[in-house]
């Protein structure tokens, strides 16, 4: 089982990013997934889920209506849509697999928003 | 809305004693909670799933328990290389809680 995060990188405030995971080892149509994040140094915070098919969503209050979850399970990748990010978006992302309530993770990808 | 409360932050302790790291919930989650350990640098490993079940390559010396509102983590005999953050989380297959994390010096 393996999830490899892409996409990361510096962006300035109100701009736009899309993150990327390309997932092997595992059947990616039959899970659910997720983005977290982590300011270096900080805790986990989670910020999206998407069911196994793409027709449930749900997000944090904190991204809510600039950050949007999407996943191509013919391609076996899952995505984010970051708009109008802010500095306090700056962490590292991480792609999760949920499997019951083990969660397998990327390794993940630096945002940073900065002027 | 879930909250997961994690004490101590920081622990401090010598190679050999025993550690124990508690997790609260703010409601009964059952026994749906597990712990991660995250090493500088890395993403989060899961050790315990469902409050006592050792994930599969965890040291016998890691330990869950609890139910409902109150779940423990005992690390036995600590080893240097048990220096680490420690989190727990609980999924509910809409959104994942996560608590706010215990770091653990050897």
């Amino acid at each position: 089982v393996q999830m490899v995060e892409f996409g990361g990188g510096l962006v300035q405030p109100g701009g736009s990013l899309r993150l990327s995971c390309t997932a092997s080892g595992f059947s990616f149509r039959d899970f659910s997934m997720h983005w977290a994040r982590q300011v270096p140094g900080k805790g986990l915070d989670w910020v999206a889920r998407i069911n196994n098919d793409g027709s449930d969503k749900t997000y944090a209050d904190s991204v809510k209506g600039r950050f949007t979850i999407s996943r191509d399970n013919t391609k076996r990748m899952l995505y984010v849509q970051m708009n109008d990010v802010r500095v306090d978006d700056t962490a590292v992302y991480y792609c999760i697999r949920e499997e019951g309530q083990v969660l397998t993770w990327g390794q993940g990808t630096m945002v940073t928003v900065s002027s | 809305e879930l909250i997961l409360t994690q004490s101590p932050a920081t622990l401090s302790l010598s190679p050999g004693e025993g550690a124990t790291l508690s997790c609260r919930a703010s409601q009964n989650v059952g026994s749906l909670v597990t712990w991660y350990r995250q090493k500088p640098g890395q993403a989060p490993k899961v050790l315990i799933w469902d409050s006592s079940n050792r994930a599969s390559g965890t040291p016998v010396r890691f330990s869950g328990s609890g139910s409902g509102t109150d779940f423990t983590l005992t690390i036995s005999s600590l080893e240097p290389e048990d220096s680490a953050v420690y989190y727990c989380h609980h999924c509910d297959y809409r959104r994942i809680t996560f608590g706010q994390g215990t770091r653990l010096e050897i």
